[in-house]
């Protein structure tokens, strides 16, 4: 059974910090791998889509990476700011263009001014 | 503004009285999906659609139902809730499925459902 997991649950680090948050999968047969960010009460953002035949992702002050033989992803987030506190998840894809999701539980990031 | 609407946002309902939670979507996609939200169980897929009159279950599709008979649509319904279904529900679009980097996922800002 695939599993995806986030490690740490929670995250707090005080403003202007570089930070990265984890991701690993059980199985290295992925399609792609998808970072999202959730605010309270708001649905799934999606921020970056690796495709397995990719090493890494850029957009803005993020970067993801995607290391299959692994099973691994990070999330690095450049010069945090209070506006990036947020729920991240990671969900891989081994289905292909109809393929499901399997999400990660995510990591609750807190920038302190 | 490109979105994916949902309603209601809030539903709290007793068990066994059939309910439906709208979806729609004005940007076109022809894929179209619902999930539910647990603690501790993260977002599970209940059914997706690739397109108009096509539809296929998710993970935990036991007790729902959808159609898929306008590409702008996706009602998810529920016949007989039971409280085992209290969840937070998220439908998401796309412009084609689930792979592509120019098709990424929209979801709407959820239905909070709690059935006593």
């Amino acid at each position: 059974k695939q599993e995806v997991t986030q490690i740490p649950a929670a995250l707090s680090v005080p403003e202007g910090e570089n930070l990265v948050l984890n991701c690993s999968f059980t199985d290295s047969a992925i399609y792609n791998l998808q970072w999202f960010r959730q605010d309270p009460g708001k649905g799934l953002t999606s921020l970056l889509l690796i495709q397995s035949s990719q090493r890494e992702q850029t957009s803005g002050r993020l970067n993801a990476s995607l290391d299959k033989s692994s099973g691994r992803s990070t999330l690095y987030i450049a010069a945090s700011q209070p506006g990036d506190s947020a729920t991240y998840l990671c969900a891989s894809n081994y289905g292909g263009s109809q393929g499901n999701l399997i999400f990660g539980k995510g990591t609750k990031l807190s920038v302190k001014p | 503004e490109a979105q994916v609407t949902q309603n209601p946002r809030y539903l709290i309902t007793v068990t066994g009285k059939k309910l439906t939670v709208t979806c729609s979507q004005n940007m076109n996609h022809e894929y179209m999906s619902w999930y539910r939200q647990d603690p501790g169980l993260g977002l599970r897929q209940i059914y997706y659609s690739m397109n108009v009159e096509v539809t296929d279950k998710g993970d935990v599709p036991e007790g729902y139902k959808v159609s898929r008979k306008e590409k702008r649509n996706f009602p998810l319904i529920l016949e007989s809730p039971s409280p085992n279904q209290t969840s937070l529900y998220f439908c998401a679009s796309s412009r084609k499925g689930t792979g592509g980097n120019n098709s990424p996922l929209h979801f709407g800002n959820g239905t909070r459902l709690t059935v006593t």
